[in-house]
């Protein structure tokens, strides 16, 4: 089985910090991970997955992530945070072949 | 372009009555899912098929009923034995590869369904 811890609900950041959102996974085998954003009243989109390949991986608008297997985690992160990055970011997980099990996902806002 | 259709967007059902959400796709993709979203608690999976006339229970599955006659089609019905419908459903799809592969999901823009 599989799942999937998001720390903070809510995080807020600067125009220009950093941005750090945290997950991590719980996965009885090789996990696949993936990062969605949602904007309101809107689908989810992909920003990256990880696939077993590169454990760093990049992805749409700026985002990379990084699998690190010992600490069972796959934290996102953006250099420079823009206005245009508030929204809500979830985690998911999936053993293979089987559903998406996401997190309870975080709501970033970016202050001026 | 190809990509998810929900519709509608918005959806305002009656105590009792039975409503369906359309969900049609022309990614040709063999998979289809429905989750539901509330306030704070992420995504939950209602349903799931990964063939045509074959689905599967996702964790939520009470009160709710779903088809998969066609490929490009996984309507869900929302029953009046949902007690709590009042949420935002969304549909999804994907490749489904040899083994363990995952692409991961290609989302509908949602329907909001509530309660009057």
């Amino acid at each position: 089985a599989q799942s999937v811890t998001q720390l903070g609900s809510h995080v807020s950041v600067s125009e220009g910090a950093l941005v750090l959102l945290r997950c991590n996974y719980s996965s009885s085998v090789p996990p696949y991970l993936f990062w969605y954003v949602q904007y309101p009243n809107q689908g989810l989109q992909l920003l990256l997955k990880y696939t077993s390949a590169a454990t760093l991986v990049k992805g749409i608008n700026g985002f990379e992530a990084e699998f690190k297997k010992s600490e069972t985690s796959f934290h996102l992160t953006k250099p420079s945070a823009h206005m245009s990055d508030a929204a809500e970011y979830f985690c998911a997980v999936s053993g293979g072949n089987t559903p998406l099990v996401f997190g309870k996902g975080t709501r970033l806002s970016v202050i001026a | 372009d190809g990509g998810i259709t929900q519709s509608p967007k918005y959806l305002f059902r009656k105590e009792g009555q039975n409503v369906t959400l359309s969900c049609e796709q022309n990614l040709n993709h063999d998979a289809m899912y429905w989750y539901r979203q509330d306030p704070g608690q992420g995504l939950r999976l209602i349903y799931y098929s990964q063939i045509v006339n074959d689905f599967q229970k996702g964790d939520i599955a009470e009160g709710y009923s779903v088809s998969r006659e066609k490929k490009e089609s996984f309507p869900l019905t929302v029953t009046s034995a949902q007690k709590n419908p009042t949420a935002f459903y969304l549909c999804a799809s994907s490749r489904t590869g040899t083994g363990r592969t995952n692409y991961g999901y290609t989302f509908g823009s949602g329907t909001r369904l509530t309660v009057v």
